[in-house]
């Protein structure tokens, strides 16, 4: 069975600093992905990144960038120069793969705070 | 391009009660899926929708039902409403062609059921 885990259930950070969100996920499929979202308190799912198990590349998508280490199962995201709408809820997720259709397994989440 | 949309955003039922919640996904996208959200329990997967048929579905009960139409738009319907059913319901829209596409979740809807 498919795993996430995010083992920071709250951080912090100064306004334009940087900021690793842990997440480290279980999955016996040797082809993947890893999704990383952002959920403010209004409640939408916000889709911010994507990493391919067979990505050559750490995935960057603006200030956001996976630091993908495979033989560690681990898939952190930074956010580089953090701004005050930052603060929310990030979610790790692992697709299930296969013909298991739709199906996200979501970690625990980390609640990010960005103080002025 | 319009994004996921989810309606109503906000429903308020009593227990026994049934609720109808609709979800429309982003132009081209053929997959829809639904989750719940709860404090105790996370995000958990209830089912998934592709060209009008269920592909996959979560560990609910019978309870818990989706369908989706031919123009995509999906509905999920909760029967007998208990009081633990209280969440945020959240809809997810892909191209749906591979496991790994990208979702994109709709605003939810928040059901409290008293």
């Amino acid at each position: 069975a498919q795993k996430i885990t995010q083992t920071q259930p709250g951080m912090f950070v100064q306004e334009k600093e940087a900021v690793t969100l842990d997440c480290t996920y279980d999955t016996s499929d040797q082809s993947y992905g890893l999704f990383w979202y952002k959920q403010p308190s209004s409640g939408e799912m916000i889709f911010l990144i994507y990493q391919g198990s067979y990505d050559e590349q750490n995935a960057t998508e603006g200030r956001y960038s996976l630091n993908f280490q495979k033989a560690r199962k681990s898939a952190n995201l930074v956010i580089s120069a953090s701004q005050l709408g930052d603060s929310a809820m990030y979610f790790c997720a692992l697709p299930a793969g296969g013909t298991s259709y739709g199906k996200l397994t979501f970690g625990q989440g980390t609640i990010l705070t960005v103080h002025p | 391009k319009a994004g996921v949309t989810q309606t109503p955003r906000y429903l308020i039922k009593t227990r026994g009660q049934q609720v109808t919640l609709s979800c429309s996904p982003i132009s081209g996208h053929r997959s829809v899926s639904w989750y719940q959200q709860t404090p105790g329990q996370g995000l958990q997967f209830l089912f998934e929708y592709f060209s009008e048929t269920q592909r996959n579905k979560g560990n609910f009960p019978g309870r818990f039902s989706g369908r989706q139409f031919s123009n995509s738009r999906s509905e999920m319907n909760v029967s007998t409403l208990e009081l633990g059913d209280s969440a945020l319901y959240l809809c997810a829209s892909s191209r749906g062609r591979s496991s790994y596409n990208e979702q994109f979740f709709g605003p939810g809807t928040r059901l409290t059921v008293l």
